[in-house]
């Protein structure tokens, strides 16, 4: 069955950077574009930005524009999100999840906690 | 951006009950919005696509109806599993935004 499996997340200090991946199985990977969604603890979701299927087009939004970039390799079916100069603002579990089109999420992943804290 | 706003934020209902969700877009989209159901700890479901197709494996319960700028959700007659936070989502223009949620309880 498809399954998206995100990893990365931890506890680092605000300012530094990381690295999110998201492996993909079950389903034609390079076909997709690919969505990062997060959510702040108790809170909403937060769309974070979408790489289209052959990853030539990229759409982020402007709290994470020149210090997250998404990222795919479609020879592994993996996807990524560097994330830099991180705060405070930025903790939050980050799903990754296959986009219709280049729509709407119609699966996700389980997620994977990252926690910004001094 | 385009703000996504859902009312009420709290819904308390029983089993058998008929309940709405609405969501209001800041501009029109159209129909490209989406519906999700998320359950504590656990990652959103897609319920609803172009604001009315029904996501296959999803219960005929829920139904979705709109354009425009005002949508809603509707759950025919509430179930237990129904119970969760329900959010929409609009795919006209970036960046996609949510609705802050409308979280379904138990009366």
């Amino acid at each position: 069955q498809v399954q998206l499996v995100a990893s990365g997340g931890g506890v680092v200090q605000p300012g530094t950077s990381l690295r999110l991946s998201c492996a993909a199985s079950a389903f034609s990977f390079s076909n997709n574009a690919m969505h990062w969604v997060r959510q702040a603890p108790d809170k909403g979701l937060e769309w974070v930005g979408v790489i289209s299927s052959d990853g030539s087009t990229k759409y982020a939004v402007d709290s994470v524009k020149g210090r997250f970039s998404i990222s795919r390799d479609n020879s592994k079916n993996t996807l990524d999100l560097q994330m830099k100069s991180l705060t405070t603002e930025d903790t939050a579990v980050y799903f990754c999840g296959r986009g219709r089109g280049s729509g709407y999420v119609d699966f996700w992943g389980q997620g994977t906690l990252v926690t910004v804290s001094s | 951006d385009i703000q996504m706003t859902q009312s009420p934020s709290t819904l308390s209902a029983s089993l058998g009950d008929r309940v709405t969700i609405t969501c209001r877009a800041s501009q029109r989209i159209s129909s490209w919005l989406a519906w999700y159901q998320q359950k504590p700890g656990k990652a959103p479901n897609l319920l609803i696509y172009r604001a009315s197709s029904l996501e296959s494996g999803v219960p005929l319960r829920f139904s979705g109806s709109g354009s425009g700028t005002e949508f809603t959700l509707t759950i025919s007659s509430l179930q237990p599993d129904d119970f969760a936070t329900y959010y929409c989502q609009q795919y006209d223009t970036y960046p996609y935004t949510f609705g802050q949620g409308t979280k379904l309880e138990i009366k």
